[in-house]
């Protein structure tokens, strides 16, 4: 099986362009994860999703930010207008259930902003 | 409020011997997960191994287990007769009952010696 997919790998864009970020779940998982990696701060939650619906935004930066799931199987992370502070590796997640299960997390996008 | 903290931020090991990655955990939710992932230096974050606060026994998988001492909240890591790709960023994560996001710690990079 497939493992979580994420698009494109690797972006680098000029501050002020929109950055679209995509990820596909494992098939049959229904919570989907949006983590953002960086130095500074180390790993931490933007926004999760169950069965489509999102649970949980509180980690969402700024109004810059935004994510959408409009299916099981497809979400998209967009920063509009990007900054220089938004590069990061982003990384999408999915597991089953709301429960304590494990989440499988995808290769990442590394954002950079110039 | 959640919390995970890991001490270590650098750890050698010989090849072959075992090594313990400490993680402590903070968490007033009376269920929750304990987990450690594995990212190299290419960067995907990799699952290794789960602990459910209600499990009897220390979870295991292959080389690796986990310490689960739970009066002292703690779930250390064990990995025996280390190999050279175990050199990697090690992080210990929890998930509690109140949402689906995982809390990360800052991580320990390991390195292998030959």
């Amino acid at each position: 099986d497939a493992g979580v997919i994420q698009s494109p790998r690797h972006e680098v864009t000029e501050m002020g362009q929109e950055v679209t970020l995509r990820c596909k779940p494992i098939s049959g998982h229904n919570s989907l994860f949006w983590y953002r990696q960086t130095m500074m701060r180390g790993l931490e939650l933007l926004i999760y999703f169950n069965n489509n619906v999102p649970i949980d935004d509180s980690g969402m930066p700024e109004d810059r930010f935004s994510a959408k799931m409009p299916n099981a199987s497809f979400s998209t992370l967009k920063i509009q207008p990007s900054e220089p502070r938004d590069s990061a590796v982003y990384f999408c997640a999915s597991s089953l259930g709301q429960g304590l299960g494990e989440q499988y997390f995808g290769p990442g996008t590394r954002l950079t902003v110039t | 409020a959640q919390k995970i903290t890991q001490t270590q931020p650098g750890m050698f090991v010989q090849e072959k011997e075992a090594v313990t990655l400490d993680c402590t955990y903070d968490t007033s939710d009376p269920s929750y997960g304990l987990f450690w992932y594995k990212q190299p230096s290419s960067g995907e974050m990799i699952f290794l191994i789960y602990q459910g606060s209600y499990d009897q026994q220390n979870a295991t998988e292959g080389r690796y287990s986990l310490n689960f001492q739970k009066a002292r909240k703690s779930a250390n890591l064990v990995i025996s007769a280390s190999q050279l790709g175990d050199s990697a960023m090690y992080f210990c994560a929890m998930r509690g009952t109140q949402g689906g996001k995982l809390i990360f710690g800052q991580g320990t990079e390991l390195s292998v010696k030959p």
